[in-house]
């Protein structure tokens, strides 16, 4: 489909490994970010990609979190030594600014998620 | 920085019944306003946005939402819902930003429950 696609759905590690997330967003879009949604709350912000501009890693919770896109493309999220608080589903979205528009209030088209379990 | 506050996770109502999801918000500066529907095992998607213009705002599927910035409110309504309104559905606000780098705020969620 033409949609952000993320992978894999569903992830079950233990604690001390590393995972690594994907992120597929929709062609042509510019801009990326990563949200982490752990049960019951809302979505936390993670990291921001915008084209070719240093990312927006103000949200990312500790060191052991990191990530990366090349270009306009594929992104991944990596956790080193997860932990089980790392455990939650992580949402990746893409954006296609508008030109002359700001990309904070253009509709972010969200992926399915990634339901990483920590055990 | 801005906040958002969703003061109910779950809503039970009937099907045909009228729905309102609360959302407040707070903000030292000029927002957007979003709500977004997460349906069972789906990604986010938009519902309804609101930038400048008219406080009423419509959205797909027959939502609505009403800003009203003296109460900070950004509350959703629905008339009539419909079994397949059942879902997650999050308040979301974004703060005004040189940079346009700024991520959207997302309350808890409130969970709609239509029961027929």
């Amino acid at each position: 489909g033409a949609g952000v696609s993320q992978s894999p759905s569903n992830k079950v590690t233990e604690k001390g490994k590393d995972v690594e997330l994907r992120c597929d967003p929709i062609s042509g879009h510019t801009a990326l970010y990563w949200y982490r949604q752990r049960l019951g709350q809302g979505l936390e912000f993670l990291i921001y990609f915008q084209g070719n501009s240093a990312p927006d890693k103000s949200g990312l919770p500790s060191d052991r979190f990191s990530a990366e896109r090349t270009g306009e493309s594929v992104s991944t999220l990596t956790i080193q030594r997860t932990q089980q608080e790392d455990s939650a589903v992580y949402l990746c979205a893409s954006i296609k600014p508008r030109p002359g528009t700001r990309s904070s209030y253009n509709e972010q088209f969200f992926g399915p998620g990634t339901r990483l379990t920590v055990l | 920085a801005q906040s958002v506050t969703q003061l109910d996770s779950q809503v039970p109502v009937f099907e045909e019944a009228p729905v309102e999801l609360r959302c407040n918000y707070s903000s030292s500066v000029s927002v957007y306003l979003f709500w977004y529907v997460q349906y069972p095992n789906q990604g986010l998607q938009l519902l309804l946005k609101y930038l400048s213009g008219s406080t009423l705002v419509k959205g797909i599927n027959g939502f609505e939402a009403e800003f009203n910035k003296s109460q900070t409110s950004f509350h959703l309504r629905k008339p009539s819902v419909h079994i397949s309104d059942t879902a997650e559905y999050f308040c979301a606000v974004s703060a005004l930003s040189d940079t346009g780098r700024r991520a959207l705020t997302f309350g808890s969620g409130t969970r709609l429950q239509v029961q027929p």
